[in-house]
């Protein structure tokens, strides 16, 4: 079956510290690759998206992931994190079978300490 | 602002009842999701219909339903609630470029 695991379901960070949040997902045929983000109280937005090209993509934010095809991953990075940055952050995956059908991952609490 | 409205945002009813959550999605967009957020289960996918017809099926109860109408806008039908029905369900659309969602409609059942 189709799943999206995200590696760690809590992280905790100061300021300025960088960040990374693994996804990974099984599903051997073409995906389009996602990342949410709920801030708290708030509903999910999109931060970025990856289709096709350039592997490594850029959202809002200051936020970038890098879809490694060999390794299934798509993976959610940030140099320098703010206290603003404190949410819930979602990787989903759509596979290309014509089926539309989003598949989420559990989410990672970022918790960021000022 | 998403573009996706859900009503109601608050909704608190007791067990056995049925309720009906209602989403307008983006203009334009076919496809129309439910989600269910709760806390020990994180973000499921119950069922997707694209322009009136059912696209794919997730863990969606029995007691649950839904249905997408001409207009667009999808209506998700919970009955004989449960206490642990009680969670934030959401509505997105999506027009092939990524999912919008709306602000979720809370529902608890007490």
């Amino acid at each position: 079956a189709q799943s999206v695991s995200q590696h760690n379901h809590h992280v905790i960070l100061s300021e300025a510290a960088s960040l990374e949040l693994g996804c990974n997902y099984s599903y051997g045929g073409t995906v389009n690759l996602f990342w949410y983000v709920q801030y708290p109280g708030q509903h999910l937005q999109l931060l970025l998206k990856y289709f096709s090209g350039d592997p490594l993509v850029k959202g809002i934010k200051g936020f970038e992931a890098e879809f490694i095809k060999s390794k299934f991953s798509f993976n959610l990075r940030k140099p320098s994190v703010q206290w603003s940055d404190t949410a819930e952050y979602f990787c989903a995956v759509t596979p290309n079978t014509g089926g539309f059908k989003t598949i989420f991952g559990a989410g990672t609490r970022l918790f960021v300490k000022a | 602002d998403s573009g996706v409205t859900q009503t109601p945002k608050h909704l608190i009813t007791a067990t056995g009842q049925r309720v009906t959550l209602r989403c307008s999605p983006r203009s334009g967009d076919l496809s129309v999701y439910w989600y269910q957020q709760s806390l020990d289960q994180g973000l499921q996918f119950l069922i997707q219909y694209y322009n009136g017809e059912e696209r794919a099926k997730g863990n969606i109860l029995e007691r649950f339903s839904a249905q997408q109408f001409p207009d667009l806008h999808s209506e998700l039908n919970l009955s004989s609630l449960e206490l642990g029905d009680s969670a934030l369900y959401f509505c997105a659309s999506s027009g092939g470029t990524g999912a919008f969602f709306g602000q979720g409609t809370r529902l608890t059942v007490v």
